[in-house]
């Protein structure tokens, strides 16, 4: 039962292009959005999060954009680079708990 | 270096033989987490324990074991139980294992393949 849903499950992008991953989640206790970054042969790493109470953060290139009534969040990599190429995963997580729930991860290429 | 190692990176075993796979952390955190990656089914998380001597089953912990006798140590076995054993092993670990500021930190990961 996997409950954070993520598409798509590849993505090709040209160099300086928009980058744009969603996720869509079933379960309203969940109430922290962190998007994690794999390089391959790597372990993932935390790139950006979100809180409910706010719709966007912004990070760098890296934008989180949630819209809690339609229980859905999404990553924006803005001027995507060849270095972005990595495995992107989002999650959810009750903080009422210690367990994040992973999305099936996004493949991305950014070719030059 | 402050980190979280995991050895070895490659495994070999064969169909039947019980393996355990190294998760070691100097980061002086309390949470530890095992999981599993497939292709195209995210991270999946096996076992994970929140203090030493105690943890608690994931979602899939059907065919592994593990122990926490040590801070720094989460070793995990992956038996001949465990129907579908190849895949790549992530271990984690946290400050405390709650809220939202606990970030998981990931080690290198160990792909074991059973022949």
């Amino acid at each position: 039962q996997q409950q954070v849903k993520q598409s798509p499950q590849s993505l090709i992008v040209q160099k300086g292009g928009i980058s744009i991953i969603n996720c869509a989640y079933e379960n309203t206790a969940f109430d922290y959005f962190p998007w994690y970054q794999q390089f391959p042969g790597k372990g993932p790493a935390l790139l950006i999060a979100i809180r409910p109470d706010v719709s966007e953060k912004k990070e760098g290139r890296f934008t989180i954009s949630f819209n809690k009534s339609a229980k859905q969040f999404s990553l924006h990599i803005m001027d995507s680079q060849p270095g972005d190429s990595a495995t992107y995963f989002c999650a959810a997580l009750e903080t009422s708990g210690s367990r994040l729930t992973f999305g099936e991860g996004t493949q991305l290429t950014v070719n030059p | 270096d402050g980190g979280i190692t995991q050895s070895p990176k490659y495994l070999f075993r064969k169909e039947g033989q019980n393996v355990t796979l190294s998760c070691e952390q100097n980061l002086n955190h309390d949470a530890m987490y095992w999981y599993r990656q497939d292709p195209g089914q995210g991270l999946r998380l096996i076992y994970y324990s929140q203090i030493v001597n105690d943890f608690q089953k994931g979602d899939i912990a059907e065919g592994y074991s593990v122990s926490r006798e040590k801070k720094e140590s989460f070793p995990l076995t992956v038996t001949s139980a465990q129907k579908n054993p190849t895949a790549f092993y992530l271990c984690a670990s946290s400050i405390s294992g709650q809220g939202d500021l606990d970030e998981q930190f990931f080690g290198p990961g160990t792909r074991l393949t059973v022949l």
